[in-house]
């Protein structure tokens, strides 16, 4: 089926170690983000991509990193995990000519220890 | 700069009674608004959205939202509600240009009493 597809779609982690989060559209989106969710707090909006090779922060970017090597993916790096970067991630897509909102995966829960 | 304000984290309401959920929005520049459902352990799916035009907007599930620049406001109602409507319930905002990136409020989440 066609959509955003996130893996893990569970993890434990041990402070300071690494991981990559993956996400894969196959929508042929332009713009893709990642956003965390945390309990009271919505989703708040950790990096984004307007096409391949181009990225930028949002509101929360502090211990992630990114990049866009090609349209399809938009992985998320934690270099040194922390407690508080526990939460559930989710991937989003969308067309740039269009408006239609966007397309979110089905989330990855993270926990840190 | 854009946000939203959802007023009441949690709302209950009784099956087949009216659902109101509210979203006051700001913004630097002319708003896209979104409202957003999440059922446990799952993702976000689109319910419904305003972008330009008929300011009262009719969404899935029976849903609708209209759109009130004058009270910078997005509600979002059902007339009846049913069991299968319980969920979080997100609004959101962008901007139109740009990255066009979403800005969410903190959350709703509905209780539908039997």
């Amino acid at each position: 089926n066609a959509g955003v597809t996130q893996t893990p779609k569970f993890q434990v982690l041990k402070t300071g170690q690494s991981m990559t989060l993956q996400c894969a559209q196959d929508m042929n989106h332009e713009y893709m983000s990642w956003y965390r969710q945390d309990p009271g707090m919505g989703l708040r909006l950790i990096h984004y991509s307007v096409g391949a090779g181009i990225t930028d922060q949002g509101e929360v970017p502090n211990g992630y990193n990114v990049s866009r090597s090609t349209t399809e993916d938009f992985p998320l790096r934690l270099l040194s995990a922390a407690p508080s970067q526990t939460s559930v991630y989710f991937c989003a897509s969308r067309n740039r000519g269009r408006l239609y909102g966007y397309t979110f995966g089905s989330g990855t829960r993270l926990t840190v220890v | 700069a854009q946000s939203v304000t959802q007023l009441g984290s949690h709302v209950s309401v009784s099956e087949g009674a009216l659902v109101l959920l509210r979203c006051n929005y700001s913004s630097s520049v002319p708003p896209y608004l979104f409202w957003y459902v999440q059922y446990p352990n799952q993702g976000l799916q689109l319910l419904l959205k305003y972008t330009t035009g008929a300011t009262l907007v009719k969404g899935i599930n029976g849903f609708e939202a209209e759109f009130k620049k004058s009270e910078t406001s997005f509600h979002l109602t059902k007339p009846s509600a049913h069991m299968s409507d319980a969920a979080e319930y997100f609004c959101a905002v962008s901007g139109q240009t740009g990255a066009n990136n979403l800005f969410f409020g903190t959350g709703t989440r509905l209780t539908v009493i039997p």
